[in-house]
């Protein structure tokens, strides 16, 4: 079972470039979601999907958009990445918008130069 | 305030012993509660969920909770030298369409 899969898992930008994160999953779940993993900071979220068709702003969402393609499917886009997006990136997702635990899925190492 | 403060670290116990981890929460609205486990440079992955108050057991871990307190702690029994990771408290409730909110994390070192 792949569970979660993130593409890429590594990624050098440019200030001022663009790119999108890709995340797909295969369990069937409802609910997406896209944190940022700081050192020393815990994970903070950026943007989520509580079911398809549906997006919502996290605690960080400023220079970040989304889009939940299908319930498979949920991309993170850098429009103009700024060296304050360097971070490590999770999509993760869970069943129901709920109680269920998160799955995570490897990561994306993001560096802007 | 935090949302969800956990015991600063580094912690560091010899193999055998205990370990508690400790976390605690601010909106009294909290409903389920889960910890989970984080090796350097992988993601992190589900430990122990837990939902009502007393003591959930599994294997060497027991997740404790107590609402009244707003405090949920997680037990390592006969720790590990694999037990050393950094573990994540997170809190989600009702109101928040299930966005869990993480606690920054305390890094375990178990010493052979």
């Amino acid at each position: 079972n792949a569970g979660v899969t993130q593409t890429p898992k590594f990624q050098v930008l440019k200030t001022g470039q663009s790119m999108t994160l890709q995340c797909a999953q295969d369990m069937n779940h409802n609910s997406m979601y896209w944190y940022r993993q700081d050192p020393g900071m815990g994970l903070r979220l950026i943007y989520y999907s509580a079911s398809e068709g549906t997006t919502d702003k996290g605690e960080v969402p400023n220079g970040y958009n989304v889009s939940r393609l299908n319930k498979r499917e949920f991309s993170l886009r850098l429009e103009s990445a700024a060296p304050s997006q360097t971070s490590v990136y999770f999509c993760a997702s869970r069943m129901t918008a709920g109680n269920s635990p998160l799955h995570f899925g490897n990561g994306t190492r993001l560096t802007v130069t | 305030q935090k949302e969800v403060e956990q015991n600063s670290g580094p912690l560091s116990v010899p193999e055998g012993a205990i370990a508690s981890l400790n976390c605690t929460y601010s909106d009294r609205g909290s409903q389920s509660f889960f910890w989970y486990r984080q090796y350097s440079g992988k993601s992190p992955e589900l430990i122990m969920f837990i939902y009502s108050n007393g003591d959930k057991e599994d294997g060497r871990f027991t997740a404790q909770l107590n609402k009244a307190s707003q405090y949920v702690s997680l037990l390592i029994r006969d720790s590990q030298p694999s037990d050393s990771a950094t573990y994540l408290c997170a809190v989600n409730n009702r109101t928040n369409a299930g966005k869990s909110t993480f606690g920054d994390g305390t890094t375990l070192t178990v010493k052979p």
